[in-house]
């Protein structure tokens, strides 16, 4: 059972192109991750977010996390090649240290 | 701070043979968590440690164990390696466990398996 439903799962957008990738889930979390991975590597921390209705910047990129903080988006405005990668929302539960993690969105760039 | 380390980044083994993986976490973080991540299923939870002691299983068989020890290391066992054990292992480390203060959990680039 995937906990954490991210959408859409592959994009592919010309540079300076605005989207949203969406992180949906009918469990509440305690907080949520986003982290952004490229090939080969580690996944990034990007952004933590733990209350409700919660928004965060971060340059270009803008996190919102859901009022009842079961779901979670992120927005990336003017696109760039450089923000090319895989996109993961990961939450946790409780008093656990567990992530659950989406599936991802992978994201091109194109210029 | 020096940030998660993994070793080895990349190994091959064989069908049958056991694995054991490092991570050191990162300075003063004494949670350290263990995630396989394959194209097919994505990022899995394997396990948690914490002060020495497992706190958190996955939904992985027995073959695969763990264990930290009192600097805060861990290591990783994957034994009797089958195919469909290749993945990238990747270990994870927290300052501290619980709370709803939205403690952050940092990776490290993981360790690539591949099981021939």
């Amino acid at each position: 059972t995937q906990l954490l439903e991210q959408s859409p799962q592959f994009l592919s957008i010309q540079e300076g192109e605005n989207l949203t990738v969406y992180c949906n889930s009918s469990s509440v979390f305690s907080s949520l991750q986003w982290y952004r991975q490229e090939p080969g590597e580690g996944p990034v921390l990007l952004v933590t977010v733990v209350t409700g209705g919660e928004v965060k910047k971060l340059k270009r990129l803008t996190f919102q996390f859901g009022d009842a903080r079961k779901d979670s988006s992120l927005h990336i405005t003017a696109a760039q090649p450089g923000d090319t990668g895989l996109y993961l929302c990961a939450g946790k539960q409780g008093g656990s240290e567990k992530l659950v993690f989406g599936k991802g969105m992978k994201l091109t760039v194109n210029p | 701070k020096a940030g998660v380390t993994q070793t080895p980044r990349y190994l091959i083994k064989t069908r049958g043979q056991q694995v054991t993986l490092s991570c050191s976490p990162i300075s003063g973080h004494r949670s350290v968590s263990w995630y396989q991540q394959t194209p097919g299923q994505g990022l899995q939870f394997l396990f948690e440690y914490f002060s020495e002691t497992q706190r958190n299983k996955g939904n992985f068989p027995g073959r695969f164990s763990g264990r930290q020890f009192s600097n805060s290391r861990s290591e990783m066992n994957v034994s009797t390696l089958e195919l469909g054990d290749s993945a990238l292992y990747l270990c994870a480390s927290s300052p501290r466990i619980g709370g709803i203060s939205g403690n952050t959990i940092y990776f490290g680039e993981g360790s690539w398996l591949t099981v021939v």
